[in-house]
């Protein structure tokens, strides 16, 4: 199957600060999509990005579907960023919507 | 963006009985929902996929008579864990998408079952 690599595993960051999560994904993927899993347990769905480039407020994310890779950028980062953020793909061929994890960074921010 | 719902959001049982978990789709029609499984500390892991009116299809070393799954309306779907054990307890989520809208799949709220 597909396999689904984040970096790094944990993040730590200070109020105010920038950061850059990473994911690479070793096949084609027709959908992937960035989550946010709260301390209760749900998933908030951040972005569906399966090529190019969207930026909500203080979140973006830019997937290069022929490099396998997708970036979510967070700026001016809160204390309520933290949580830990999936990554998601659907690989290429497979039922639609059926979605590999990867293993999740999980993100501390401190005030 | 669409809603999920899933209930119960807790629920305690004793090891042999049963427990079923509801998904529904509040404002679309969801043509597949999904079923995963989250350990303590880990990533989400597909169980199984299920189509309206269709038998599930099960992820590799997912039992399918302990796990049952049935997706009878195109807003609905439950799991049922049959003759939970301990090692059963575990945070499930439904998902759901429609072949109807190029959308992404949404999640429900998670389930979290503890077996005593």
């Amino acid at each position: 199957g597909i396999q689904v690599e984040q970096s790094p595993p944990d993040l730590i960051l200070q109020e105010g600060a920038n950061s850059t999560l990473r994911c690479n994904f070793s096949d084609s993927v027709n959908n992937l999509q960035w989550f946010h899993q709260n301390p209760w347990g749900q998933l908030i769905n951040l972005f569906y990005i399966p090529s190019g480039t969207k930026q909500n407020g203080r979140l973006s994310a830019t997937t290069v579907a022929t490099e396998r890779y997708s970036l979510l950028y967070i700026s001016s980062s809160q204390t309520t960023d933290s949580g830990v953020y999936f990554c998601a793909v659907e690989r290429l061929g497979t039922s639609y919507g059926k979605l590999t994890f990867g293993q999740g960074t999980i993100l501390t921010v401190h005030p | 963006g669409a809603v999920v719902s899933q209930h119960p959001s807790r629920v305690i049982c004793k090891s042999g009985t049963s427990v079923k978990i509801e998904c529904r789709s509040l404002d679309f029609q969801a043509t597949t929902m999904f079923w995963y499984r989250q350990f303590p500390k880990q990533s989400l892991m597909l169980m199984a996929t299920s189509n309206e009116g269709s038998k599930a299809t099960y992820e590799q070393g997912v039992e399918k008579d302990k796990f049952l799954i049935n997706h009878a309306s195109l807003t609905l779907s439950t799991l049922t864990v049959t003759s939970a054990h301990p090692e059963d307890s575990s945070f499930y989520i439904c998902s759901a998408t429609s072949s109807y809208e190029n959308t992404e799949a949404f999640f429900g709220q998670g389930t979290r079952l503890t077996v005593v």
